[in-house]
């Protein structure tokens, strides 16, 4: 039972490299997200999908794309990576909002990416 | 738009010293709201929920009451041990909104 898998754990990039965030889950959630966290700043949301081939924007979604090609999978990509970027990313699935226990995210154990 | 405010800082104290983290809400419609928790160096997990008003969630000794006069949702428990202390953060979804909205998250630790 892996819940959900991100990888890599960690990531040092150079300031313009572009790198992509993998996110699996193995529930048969509906939906998927991405959020970062910083200090001072709690978690923030950077895009979501309610299923395969639709996505949509967050509160941060600027230099970040996403894409659903599949229920299962959630890729990140920073196509661009830039010093402001440099954060731990989160991935949580949930069955989608308004089904019984729905609005309950799993949570990955995150991904600590540094841009130099 | 909606959101949840924390109280500023973290929290230390000693074993079996009571702890309250207070959270309150701004929300357009009704939202539910829920406490996480996040261990060091892992993500975020369930603590707890409340999907309507006066309602009580309560998990490994914490509760929180869902307060709509005062739009609070307040977490509490009587005597905390080390093995509770972690980064809680408050948070809301209002329906169909497809949107977790989250606190700033609080410190706490705990000493033996």
């Amino acid at each position: 039972n892996a819940g959900v898998t991100q990888t890599p754990k960690f990531q040092v990039l150079k300031t313009g490299q572009s790198m992509t965030l993998q996110c699996a889950q193995d529930m048969n959630h509906e939906y998927m997200s991405w959020y970062r966290q910083d200090p001072g700043m709690g978690l923030r949301l950077i895009h979501y999908s309610v299923g395969a081939g639709i996505t949509d924007q967050g509160e941060v979604p600027n230099g970040y794309n996403v894409s659903r090609s599949t229920t299962e999978d959630f890729p990140l990509r920073l196509l661009s990576a830039a010093p402001s970027q440099t954060s731990v990313y989160f991935c949580a699935s949930s069955l989608l909002w308004g089904l019984s226990g729905a609005n309950v995210l799993t949570f990955g154990a995150g991904s600590r990416l540094t841009v130099l | 738009g909606d959101s949840v405010t924390q109280m500023e800082g973290p929290v230390t104290l000693s074993e079996e010293a009571f702890l309250t983290i207070n959270c309150t809400y701004t929300a357009t419609g009704y939202p539910s709201l829920f406490w996480y928790v996040q261990y060091p160096g892992e993500g975020l997990q369930l603590l707890l929920k409340a999907t309507k008003a006066d309602d009580k969630g309560s998990n490994k000794g914490f509760e929180a009451t869902y307060r709509k006069e005062t739009t609070s949702f307040h977490l509490e428990k009587g005597s905390v041990q080390v093995s509770d202390s972690a980064v809680y953060f408050c948070a809301l979804s209002v329906s169909g909104n497809n949107r977790l909205a989250f606190g700033k998250g609080n410190q706490v630790v705990v000493i033996p």
